[in-house]
């Protein structure tokens, strides 16, 4: 059974810090895996989605990276804002389905 | 870019009644739509995958027969959560795989939830 695993799992940091949240995934076969955020009561905003034949992706102040043979990806937030306070996910798709990580809240005090 | 919306973004029920949710995409033409659900503090579990036209895949552990699903057009999909119990209190989100905006076909966009409560 595929497992992801986010850590940490809660993180406080003061604005304008640079902060990587981290992403394991077990299943190697792996088809591309997607960053999302989430507000408290909200759905899912997607922010990267990366390809397994792909490294990195960057938008904005945000950018992934995959290392399919170690299993994990990092996203990384870059001067960070109380606005990006929020839940962020990664999920692996496999092709067929999608297998979620339980999450890091994420605390941008200002 | 491709828009998935969810109809009621939330709703009380008594215990024993039955509840249905809307899952449409707005602007594509979605052959696979995908229903999670989401307890507090916990990440989204897949509870069955839907095919167009074809009967809906249920997870290990999900009542296929409490949780009925229809995805009779390439827009609609619904979840009805028959005789609901306290315990089916949940976040329950929809996605959908749209085959041709997405580079590889793959990329799932997601409903904004339902959030359900029973009394």
């Amino acid at each position: 059974k595929q497992e992801v695993t986010q850590i940490p799992a809660a993180l406080s940091v003061p604005e304008g810090e640079n902060l990587v949240l981290n992403c394991s995934f077990t299943d190697s076969a792996i088809y591309n895996l997607q960053w999302f955020r989430q507000d408290p009561g909200k759905g899912l905003t997607s922010l990267l989605l990366i390809q397994s034949s792909q490294r990195e992706q960057t938008s904005g102040r945000l950018n992934a990276s995959l290392d399919k043979s170690s299993g994990r990806s990092t996203l990384y937030i870059a001067a960070s804002q109380p606005g990006d306070s929020a839940t962020y996910l990664c999920a692996e798709n496999t092709g067929n389905q999608f297998y979620f990580g339980t999450g890091t809240s994420l605390t941008v005090i200002p | 870019g491709a828009v998935v919306s969810q109809h009621p973004s939330w709703v009380i029920c008594k215990s024993g009644t039955s509840v249905k949710i809307e899952c449409r995409s707005l602007d594509f033409q979605a052959t696979t739509m995908f229903w999670y659900r989401q307890f507090p503090k916990q990440s989204l579990m897949l509870m069955a995958t839907s095919n167009e036209g074809s009967k809906a895949t249920y997870e290990q552990g999900v009542e296929k027969d409490k949780f009925l699903i229809n995805h009779a057009s390439l827009t609609l999909s619904t979840l009805t959560v028959t005789s609901a119990h306290p315990e089916d209190s949940s976040f329950y989100i929809c996605s959908a795989r749209d085959p041709w905006t997405s580079g590889d076909g793959n990329e799932q966009f997601f409903g904004p939830g339902t959030r359900l409560t029973v009394l």
